[in-house]
């Protein structure tokens, strides 16, 4: 079974602009979360969907969106990018809404450079 | 708020030795708490789950426990080799869903 997959691996983007990334979760997963994790240090959430529906929002400005598809994969959308938004982005997905009793797994990330 | 921190924030050790990894975590109403194990620039490895019901779990070398009166979870890695070289994250779960709180990250190097 493939795994978390994440489109692209690395992008650059000049300040300003929009950016738009990609997540398929592990097939038969109904839940996908959005991290961001800056150099050196921990992830931060961004967003929780499950059954296309958003279930959680971390502390992020509202330049930060995202959606889930019927078929599960997801989006996140940042629009007027700044040199701060540079980092890592993660895709979590797992079986289940929450993290109770279902592990949740990661993909390899996006790495975004905003110059 | 959940905060949660990790120590140390950096280890270096020879082949061969056991290690613990220390995670704290301030709200005891935690329902989970992960593991997870970080290469330079790659993406999170889940390495063990331990649910609020549960004290420890284990795989392979690792053991991981949790004491939520403490607010503490270790992970213990026996006979440590130069490929668990990595960051290693613990995260905890509480307050609904998936938002989950990440500590820093303890980086282990392990020297042939």
């Amino acid at each position: 079974d493939a795994g978390v997959t994440q489109s692209p691996t690395h992008l650059i983007k000049t300040r300003g602009q929009h950016v738009t990334l990609r997540c398929s979760p592990i097939s038969g997963h109904k839940s996908v979360s959005w991290y961001q994790q800056v150099l050196g240090q921990g992830p931060q959430f961004i967003f929780q969907y499950y059954e296309k529906e958003e279930r959680g929002r971390g502390n992020f400005p509202d330049r930060f969106s995202a959606r889930q598809f019927p078929n599960y994969s997801s989006e996140l959308n940042v629009n007027a990018l700044l040199l701060g938004d540079s980092a890592l982005y993660l895709c979590a997905s797992s079986h289940d809404r929450g993290w109770a009793d279902t592990e949740a797994f990661f993909g390899q990330g996006t790495r975004l450079t905003v110059v | 708020k959940q905060e949660v921190t990790q120590i140390p924030a950096a280890l270096s050790v020879p082949e061969g030795e056991n290690l613990v990894l220390n995670c704290s975590f301030t709200d005891s109403a935690i329902y989970n708490l992960q593991w997870f194990r970080q290469d330079p620039g790659k993406g999170l490895t889940s390495l063990l789950l331990i649910q609020s019901s549960q004290r420890e779990q284990t795989s392979g070398r690792l053991n991981a426990s949790l004491d939520k009166s403490s607010g503490r979870s270790t992970l213990y890695i026996a006979a440590s080799q130069p490929g668990d070289s990595a960051t290693y994250l613990c995260a905890g779960g509480s307050g609904g869903y998936q938002k989950v709180t990440f500590g820093i990250g303890t980086k282990l190097q392990v020297i042939p």
